[in-house]
């Protein structure tokens, strides 16, 4: 079956404009996240889904930072006011079940949008 | 905060060889250890996952180790050959909703 897909693979944006990045995860899974990853460096998670329900956005860098899964499957990362400092790839990753000491889950990631704000 | 460092930035080994990557961590006490292996312009790939109470854990050529108490986990490729040329990701596991800490990883390359 397909894994997860994200659009655009590449973004350029001029400091100050608006980005949506869209994330199509594996059909049926429950857990959604969005990762932050800098040049050189591991993924930083931004903020989780279960379903349509954000229980975790405590990774979300500024309020300028927003997410969204309206129906629990498709999700959106919106960046208004880009600044430079936000220039990264961002993935997004989704399992079928609720992680956490709960129950362990594998994460699948999509390849990532490359944002680069000029 | 929890902090997790990966034994260098660049690994380079000699096919045939074993490689072997280390994680350590502090400030957490993680109910699993992942590897995961990214290749350039791709997402993380799933490899081996290790649980607080299992010490080894083996896949094909590859083995995990995980020491509690250390808070050290160990990944080795034996017979390393230049397809497993990769960045190697450790990630701790096991807080609420299943959020992962990730290192920086660590960048093998096995020559021929």
């Amino acid at each position: 079956g397909a894994g997860v897909s994200q659009s655009p693979r590449y973004k350029v944006a001029k400091r100050g404009q608006d980005v949506a990045l869209r994330c199509d995860p594996i059909s049926g899974h429950v857990s959604l996240f969005w990762y932050q990853q800098a040049l050189g460096q591991g993924p930083e998670f931004l903020t989780y889904f279960q379903n349509e329900a954000q229980l975790d956005k405590s990774g979300l860098p500024s309020d300028r930072f927003f997410a969204e899964r309206p129906e629990g499957s498709v999700s959106t990362l919106k960046i208004q006011r880009t600044q430079q400092e936000d220039s990264a790839v961002y993935l997004c990753a989704s399992s079928l079940r609720v992680g956490g000491r709960a129950g362990i889950d594998t994460q699948y990631f999509g390849p990532g949008t490359r944002l680069t704000v000029l | 905060s929890q902090k997790i460092e990966q034994n260098s930035e660049a690994l380079n080994i000699q096919e045939g060889k074993t490689a072997t990557l280390t994680c350590n961590y502090t400030n957490y006490s993680p109910a699993y250890l992942q590897w995961y292996r990214q290749d350039p312009g791709r997402g993380p790939v799933f490899l081996l996952l290790i649980r607080e109470n299992e010490k080894e854990k083996r896949k094909e050529r590859l083995k995990v180790t995980f020491d509690t108490t250390l808070k050290q986990s160990l990944f080795h490729i034996t017979a390393s050959q230049p397809a497993d040329s990769a960045t190697y990701l450790c990630a701790l596991g096991g807080s609420t909703l299943g959020r992962l800490y990730f290192g920086r990883g660590t960048q093998l390359t096995v020559w021929p």
